[in-house]
């Protein structure tokens, strides 16, 4: 019930173009779903986060997308750039618990 | 801001010697910390966490003996991997929680341990 599911194990992308990537769960209780991204040899960087209060939030190019019923929350990276080429994790956690991270997604922006 | 430190960023190190990882929080204290390993393009698998003044508490699996923890301040926390082994070889990062807002967790760098 702790598991945090994420798909697209890997994702290729023209410059330009949307990356969606999505994250699944089952804990109910879960009330906070950052997004981290990170770089080869570097630490994870929270990106974007969103309470199960909205359906959306969106910080620039990146908009996350929460459906509660569903238990389903999804990445969107608009205008994808080369730079944004590294791993994504998607995970969630509540108070008193620990972050539970999704399996990641290398994503990849070609120019 | 909220700067999370580490250091040795790399450290290679024989079979059987200890290895000392040090993680600072730069602007905030942080009364809960926490210690994940990494393996290559593999989520993070947290080993502990550890509070301020009190002992850490391990993960179902990870040897408390051998992956010491010590948080001595609101500012440092330590990982000593002891009696390291090439399975020991692998990416350490840490996090700092920032005040009482569990969710404010920031992650260091990482440490490249690499046993030979």
């Amino acid at each position: 019930q702790q598991q945090v599911k994420q798909s697209p194990q890997s994702l290729i992308v023209q410059k330009g173009g949307i990356s969606i990537i999505n994250c699944a769960y089952e804990n109910t209780a879960f009330d906070y779903f950052p997004w981290y991204q990170q770089f080869p040899g570097k630490g994870p960087a929270l990106l974007i986060a969103i309470r199960p209060d909205v359906s959306e939030k969106k910080e620039g190019r990146f908009t996350i997308s929460f459906n509660k019923s569903a238990k389903q929350f999804s990445l969107h990276i608009m205008d994808s750039q080369p730079g944004d080429s590294a791993t994504y994790f998607c995970a969630a956690m509540t108070s008193g618990s620990r972050l539970t991270f999704g399996e990641g997604t290398q994503l990849t922006v070609n120019p | 801001g909220a700067v999370v430190s580490q250091h040795p960023s790399r450290v290679i190190c024989k079979s059987g010697t200890s290895v000392k990882i040090e993680c600072r929080s730069l602007d905030f204290q942080a009364t809960t910390m926490f210690w994940y390993r990494q393996f290559p393009k593999q989520s993070l698998m947290l080993m502990a966490t550890s509070n301020e003044g009190s002992k850490a508490t391990y993960e179902q699996g990870v040897e408390k003996d051998k992956f010491l923890i010590n948080h001595a301040s609101l500012t440092l926390s330590t990982l000593t991997v002891t009696s390291a082994h090439p399975e020991d070889s692998s990416f350490y990062i840490c996090s700092a929680e920032k005040g009482q807002l569990y969710y404010e967790q920031y992650f260091g760098p990482g440490t490249r341990l690499t046993v030979t």
